[in-house]
């Protein structure tokens, strides 16, 4: 059973540029969160999506955003990077709920020059 | 505030020597406290959630507690492999479990 899956593993990118990340879930899975994980700050919650529907949002800036498509695959997007979202980007799926917990993928990490 | 601390940051073991972790939580309404373990350049890997006070779940050399306040993991006679950063989570009051809570973690080293 293939796991979560994310595309690309690594990005570089420059100050002003936009980013897009991908997340394919565990087929059967429609929900799908979204991490930022950073050494100084830990993991923190970006967005969290369920059959196409934005459940939950963090405290990030608007320059954050994401999507959900119908096949649950979901992309989230930088607008104007700042080095400050260098980070790793991490994608979790569930299907059955708090008793398996959230699979995480590998993350993918974007580093902001 | 809904807050997760977790300790020590870091934590070094000879193989063999058993000890806790520790994750204190403040959040109202409990929905579950999650532990994972992270190894460098992976994602976090599910282990435990535990949901009422006095609750245990066990997996291989690990144990992990509840209480009203804070959860321990147990790790007993740990072996090299056991050596990672081991997260704890809780949703926030009101939020799914989509939606968590993290601690920084405990980075934890074992000594052959």
């Amino acid at each position: 059973k293939a796991g979560v899956t994310q595309t690309p593993r690594y990005l570089i990118k420059t100050r002003g540029q936009q980013v897009t990340l991908s997340c394919s879930p565990i087929s059967g899975h429609r929900s799908v969160s979204w991490y930022q994980q950073t050494p100084g700050q830990g993991l923190q919650f970006l967005f969290e999506y369920f059959s196409e529907t934005q459940r939950n949002k963090g405290n990030f800036p608007g320059r954050f955003s994401g999507r959900q498509f119908s096949n649950s695959r979901s992309e989230m997007n930088v607008s104007t990077l700042e080095l400050g979202d260098s980070a790793l980007y991490l994608c979790a799926s569930s299907g059955q709920g708090a008793l398996y917990g959230y699979t995480f993928g590998s993350g993918t990490r974007l580093t902001v020059v | 505030e809904d807050q997760v601390t977790q300790s020590p940051e870091a934590l070094r073991l000879q193989e063999g020597e058993s000890s806790s972790l520790n994750c204190s939580y403040t959040v109202s309404g409990l929905r579950g406290l999650f532990w994972y373990r992270q190894d460098p350049g992976k994602g976090p890997e599910f282990l435990f959630t535990l949901y009422s006070a006095g609750e245990e779940k066990e997996k291989e050399r690990l144990k992990a507690t509840l209480t009203k306040k804070e959860s321990f993991l147990h790790i007993t006679a740990p072996k090299p492999e056991d050596s990672a950063t081991y997260l704890c989570a809780v949703p926030p009051q009101g939020g799914s479990q989509g939606n968590l809570i993290f601690g920084k973690g405990t980075k934890l080293s074992v000594k052959p």
